[in-house]
């Protein structure tokens, strides 16, 4: 199956900064990829399609100017967590793919 | 809104059971229906399903898929400990130039030695 690579795959930060998540596509090109949040016990909720070379879509509910998607290439996606408060801690995780989804090993946030 | 339900939330059985799970959903623009076998990390792709009555497999895991009834099935038998994990059901859906996936709870299958 296609490959998607996260970087990093977990991070702490202090309250207040910013926080920057890369999804790569490694063996195909994406011109759509997905961003999803997951909280302890729960399902993947989405938070946005990330669109190569135009804006990204988000869901109802999600801040665009706090959760900053950039989508540069066709291998690469970026989500920046702006100003980041420990509500925001979980874990993030991309997908993308030829056909179906294939998700990356995700990014466990820790806000202090 | 789009719509996945998936039962049971939970169950526990002893290696060698057969399970069931269920998938019901309710989207508009239908494209597929996916199952996902979720253990520590992100999920791994187990289905894609997009054709009814058509059975896919893949070892012990099987899955159907009923576009006139909106559910799928996702089965496992001779259960091992190893099959212990959350599987999550996704739709696939069209909505203007973006197709997305809208995921249920998932099931969280507990295999006992």
């Amino acid at each position: 199956g296609a490959v998607v690579s996260q970087h990093p795959s977990w991070v702490i930060c202090k309250s207040g900064t910013s926080v920057k998540i890369e999804c790569r596509s490694l063996d195909f090109q994406a011109t759509t990829m997905f961003w999803y949040r997951q909280f302890p016990k729960q399902s993947l909720m989405l938070m946005a399609t990330s669109n190569e070379g135009s804006k990204a879509t988000y869901e109802q509910g999600v801040e665009k100017d706090k959760f900053l998607i950039n989508h540069a290439s066709l291998t690469l996606s970026t989500l920046t967590v702006t100003s980041a408060h420990p509500e925001d801690s979980s874990f993030y995780i991309c997908s993308a793919g030829p056909g179906e989804q294939f998700f990356g090993p995700g990014t466990r946030l820790t806000v202090l | 809104e789009d719509k996945v339900v998936q039962s049971p939330l939970s169950l526990v059985v002893h290696e060698g059971d057969t399970v069931t799970l269920n998938c019901s959903y309710e989207v508009t623009n239908f494209r597929s229906l996916l199952w996902y076998k979720q253990e520590k990390k992100a999920p791994t792709f187990l289905f894609m399903l997009t054709s009814s009555g058509i059975e896919k497999k893949s070892g012990r895991l099987s899955s159907i898929l009923d576009k006139k009834e909106l559910f799928s099935i996702l089965n496992i038998t001779a259960t091992q400990t190893g099959d212990s994990a959350i599987y999550l059901c996704a739709v696939g859906a069209s909505g203007g130039s973006n197709y997305k996936l809208t995921f249920g709870k998932g099931t969280l299958l507990t295999v006992n030695p």
